[in-house]
């Protein structure tokens, strides 16, 4: 069974709608991450949560809300969804004292 | 804001040859990693490297540092068809004490074609 997992792999929406994508982990790990990916703009940070009681914002957090509901377990939320956040989204985790990071499978979110 | 910049940002070969992909920032990095991936799935760590000069091998990839810590490169000599993916450098930024967050280089798709 995969680590990192990711709900929806793939999401139609349309604009105005709210939309949550999941993301659990089975590595034990306390810091997770959410990211989005478009083409020629490499990785971006959203949110981190680094325990529970933790959540901070990254580089590109407006428009999008979180939730870490347990240590496992961190939710991404498009509040009020547009055109422009169409894009592959990824959840990772790092443990504790390193950089390594552990990427699930993504989300293919488009929003028309 | 610590950017790194990959290039080139597209790159297509033969099965055999050699290549070379680059890292480059202004900023100074406490380690540098690079990710491999594949489509419909997520990035994929290959190696860290942490100090300056640092050179690591992965079979047919070699991995450098700069002195400086700023700046990283990826050669892969005789490429083959399953080295065909999205190659990703990413840096943990100097004085970031968690340790954990990471800035993305843009990425360089590589296509070997046999």
């Amino acid at each position: 069974d995969a680590d990192v997992t990711q709900t929806p792999r793939n999401r139609i929406t349309k604009t105005g709608k709210r939309i949550m994508l999941e993301c659990s982990q089975t590595k034990g790990h306390d810091r997770m991450y959410w990211y989005r990916q478009d083409p020629g703009l490499g990785l971006r940070l959203i949110y981190y949560s680094f325990d529970v009681k933790d959540i901070n914002k990254g580089e590109i957090s407006d428009g999008y809300s979180v939730s870490r509901q347990a240590q496992a377990k961190f939710s991404l939320s498009l509040e009020s969804a547009i055109p422009n956040q169409t894009a592959l989204y990824f959840c990772a985790t790092s443990d504790f004292g390193t950089p390594k990071q552990y990427f699930g499978p993504g989300t293919r979110l488009t929003v028309t | 804001t610590q950017l790194l910049e990959q290039s080139p940002q597209f790159l297509s070969i033969q099965e055999g040859e050699n290549l070379t992909v680059y890292c480059n920032s202004s900023s100074v990095f406490s380690s540098l990693q690079w990710y491999r991936q594949e489509p419909g799935e997520g990035p994929v760590l290959l190696v860290t490297v942490v100090t300056g000069g640092e050179v690591k091998k992965l079979k047919r990839l070699t991995f450098q540092f700069g002195d400086a810590r700023k700046d990283s490169s990826l050669h892969i000599t005789a490429a083959q068809p399953g080295d065909t993916g999205l190659y990703l450098c990413a840096g943990v930024n100097a004085g970031e004490t968690s340790g954990s967050r990471l800035t993305f280089g843009e990425g360089t798709q590589l296509t070997v074609n046999p």
